[in-house]
């Protein structure tokens, strides 16, 4: 069975400046992940995927995440945050399997923007 | 709107009563998948259902609760008897593949519930 682990459930950060969220999974096989965002009381966006390949992926928004197999991790950044960049985002890893794109999520990661 | 549509987005429900939550996915998804939020918590998978099957229920409680996606209309997720505990947001999602894990979920905005 696969699991997620984002470290913080909140983070505060100042516009302007770097965002990083911590993502870690454990999984038997190699998984393929996923990071969503939520605004307030609205569903899930997709920022990034990996699945194969490149293991930094670039997203929308201006996010990217790196893939590190012997980290096992997942991490999120954004250069530079914006006012806008407040939301919920959440990790996610699903596997190869007979049966559909099952995400497993992490906890989230509540983002607070200060000017 | 060719989204993920869920209805009501918001239903109040009294102890005892039944809860109907609907999902109709994105046109040409014929995958739906059933997840929910309780307060301050990330999503747990509850439901993966194709027209007219139960793929995976693995995350359903064994009681009270019970989806559907019929072969027309939408898919439904039914509580029935609701506790207080069962207040949280629902969200469905949709998916055009089923088989290679890669894709990802397309996800409506939810259906959040409330016991009184």
């Amino acid at each position: 069975a696969q699991s997620v682990t984002q470290l913080g459930s909140h983070v505060s950060v100042s516009e302007g400046a770097l965002v990083l969220l911590r993502c870690n999974y454990s999984s038997s096989v190699p998984p393929y992940l996923f990071w969503y965002v939520q605004y307030p009381n609205q569903g899930l966006q997709l920022l990034l995927k990996y699945t194969t390949g490149a293991t930094l992926v670039k997203g929308i928004n201006g996010f990217e995440a790196e893939f590190k197999k012997s980290e096992t991790s997942f991490h999120l950044t954004k250069p530079s945050a914006h006012m806008s960049d407040a939301a919920e985002y959440f990790c996610a890893v699903s596997l190869i399997k007979a049966a559909g794109n099952k995400l497993t999520f992490g906890g989230g990661t509540r983002v607070l923007v200060k000017p | 709107n060719a989204g993920v549509m869920q209805n009501p987005r918001h239903l109040v429900r009294r102890r005892g009563q039944e809860a109907r939550l609907r999902c109709s996915p994105m046109k040409g998804h014929s995958h739906v998948y059933w997840y929910r939020q309780l307060p301050e918590e990330g999503l747990k998978f509850m439901v993966y259902l194709q027209k007219e099957n139960i793929i995976d229920e693995s995350g359903m409680p064994k009681e009270r609760f019970s989806a559907e996606f019929p072969k027309e209309g939408p898919s439904i997720l039914r509580i029935q008897q609701v506790v207080r505990g069962d207040s949280a947001a629902y969200f469905c999602a949709s998916s055009p593949l089923g088989g290679s894990g890669t894709g990802e979920l397309f996800f409506g905005e939810g259906s959040r519930l409330t016991v009184l």
